[in-house]
C-alpha cells in the first residue's frame, strides 16, 4: 500500500542555517508525484515544491529544493538560509498515478519546524 | 486574483446535527477537493469534484457528501455529526482534475462537534 513517512515530528533550527526535512515514500505505481506543503498556524496549506517520478533533475523553487532519491524512495525538502517566517508545519505528500482522473493523494504526518532567532 | 475562500471559518455543532461547508475556488479553476485534518489521523482526502461530477472519493462513510455547482463552487455536507468529525476541513482548487499537483488551498473551516 502507498505510504508517506515523515520521521521528524519537530525540529529546531537557528536562523540563517539550512535545514533538511525528511520524507520517505512507498508506492508500486511507476507514475507518481511528490509535494511539499507548508502550513502556518493560520491553517492554510501553501504549496512549496513538486517533483514528478519521471523528472530527471531535482526540483528547486527559490530557497526550497527537493532532494529526490528514487532508488531510496526519499524526497527530502531542503530549505536554505532559514528565516523566522519558515516556522510552520511541513507536510510531504504523494499523488498517484499521475495524469489520471482517478489520482489519489496521501500526506505524511508532518514536521513542525521552529526557527530560533 | 482572489484565492480560495471557505465559509464559515469556524463552526460549533452538536452531535447528531448536520452541517454544510462552502468553498469558492479560484476563478477559472474547475477542480475542487476536500480534505479533513485531525490531530489523530492527519490530513485525509475526502473527495474531488470536477465539472459538477465527483471524480474521486476517499475512505469516508456515506455521511460525508458533497456537490459542485456550475460556477465550480462546492459544498460539503456531513450528516448525523459525531464527536470524531471535529476537524479542520480544507478545500483546494486546481485548474484540472488529473494530477492535483497545482492545488491551492483555502484557510479551512474549523468544525467543533460537542
Amino acid at each position: 500500500a502507498q505510504k508517506i513517512t515523515q520521521t521528524q515530528p519537530g525540529m529546531f533550527v537557528q536562523e540563517k542555517e539550512a535545514v533538511t526535512l525528511d520524507c520517505t515514500y512507498d508506492t508500486s505505481d511507476p507514475s507518481y508525484g511528490l509535494f511539499w506543503y507548508k502550513q502556518p498556524s493560520s491553517g492554510e496549506m501553501i504549496f512549496l515544491i513538486y517533483q514528478g517520478s519521471y523528472d530527471q533533475q531535482n526540483a528547486t523553487e527559490g530557497r526550497y529544493s527537493l532532494n529526490f532519491q528514487k532508488a531510496r524512495k526519499s524526497a527530502n525538502l531542503v530549505i536554505s538560509a532559514s528565516q523566522l517566517g519558515d516556522s510552520a508545519m511541513y507536510f510531504c505528500a504523494m499523488t498517484f498515478p499521475l495524469y489520471s482522473s482517478a489520482s489519489k493523494i496521501i500526506f505524511g504526518s508532518g514536521t513542525r519546524l521552529s526557527i530560533r532567532p | 486574483k482572489a484565492g480560495v475562500t471557505q465559509t464559515p471559518r469556524y463552526l460549533i455543532k452538536t452531535r447528531g446535527q448536520q452541517v454544510t461547508l462552502s468553498c469558492s475556488p479560484i476563478s477559472g479553476h474547475r477542480s475542487v477537493s476536500w480534505y479533513q485534518q485531525t490531530p489523530g489521523q492527519g490530513l485525509q482526502f475526502l473527495f474531488e469534484y470536477f465539472s459538477e461530477t465527483q471524480r474521486n472519493k476517499g475512505n469516508f462513510p456515506g455521511r460525508f457528501s458533497g456537490r459542485q455547482f456550475s460556477n465550480s463552487r462546492s459544498e460539503m455536507n456531513v450528516s448525523t455529526l459525531e464527536l470524531g468529525d471535529s476537524a479542520l476541513y480544507l478545500c483546494a482548487s486546481s485548474l484540472e482534475s488529473a494530477g492535483p499537483y497545482e492545488q491551492y488551498f483555502g484557510p479551512g473551516t474549523r468544525l467543533t462537534v460537542t
